[in-house]
């Protein structure tokens, strides 16, 4: 069992460049989330799936979009990145929404 | 919208002591979570509370669930080094599907 499993490790953008931040789980989890975490903010809910097939808004979904691809997967897209999106981006799995999450590795994410 | 505020923001304490960090929530949660990530990794789960007063230990870590189910604790004795890290507290308001995350308490423990 690999968990979350989350590519890539590292990635410097340029502003402007678009990037999609691959997230898969092997725990048959129907909720996957994305967050992002920046110093002194804590955990910062992007978007999140509640089921295979939906996603929904999270606390800061400016400039991103996710797509839910099939249980497994859900992927997180900077279609035009921003300085303001230098951070570490964390994607997460449930059983449900009120259950425990499992956390990826992370994502170190730097736009010049 | 739901808040959840964690004090303190940093807690420096020499091998030994002990550590508290509190949460508080502005709405009545279904369950608290709490999660340790240690320096460059990511968050990892410690613990669920669900019920009013409940209190849980593991081994030198003792976690409190408020009567109103609107606060929590924890409480670590006789901090080690190997308990460095952030603690973070996470809480579905009544009736909500996901969990509001606090910003946490660094924790520093120094030999």
């Amino acid at each position: 069992n690999a968990g979350v499993t989350q590519t890539p490790k590292f990635q410097v953008l340029k502003t402007g460049q678009s990037m999609t931040l691959q997230c898969a789980q092997d725990m048959n989890h129907n909720s996957m989330y994305w967050y992002r975490q920046d110093p002194g903010m804590g955990l910062r809910l992007i978007y999140y799936s509640a089921s295979e097939g939906t996603t929904d808004k999270g606390e800061v979904p400016n400039g991103y979009n996710v797509s839910r691809l099939n249980k497994r997967e859900f992927s997180l897209r900077l279609e035009s990145a921003a300085p303001s999106q230098t951070s570490v981006y964390f994607c997460a799995s449930s059983e449900s929404g009120q259950e425990t999450q499992y956390f990826g590795p992370g994502t170190r994410l730097l736009v010049l | 919208g739901q808040q959840v505020m964690q004090i303190p923001q940093y807690q420096h304490v020499q091998e030994g002591e002990d550590f508290t960090t509190y949460c508080n929530s502005s709405t009545t949660l279904s369950n608290i979570q709490w999660y340790k990530q240690r320096p460059g990794g990511h968050p990892v789960f410690l613990i669920q509370l669900v019920k009013s007063g409940e209190v849980k230990k593991q081994k030198r870590l003792t976690f409190q669930f408020g009567e109103a189910k609107k606060n929590s604790s924890l409480h670590i004795t006789a901090t080690q080094t190997t308990d460095v890290g952030t603690y973070f507290c996470a809480g579905p308001p009544g009736g909500s599907y996901i969990p509001t995350f606090g910003r946490g308490t660094s924790l520093i423990v120094h030999p």
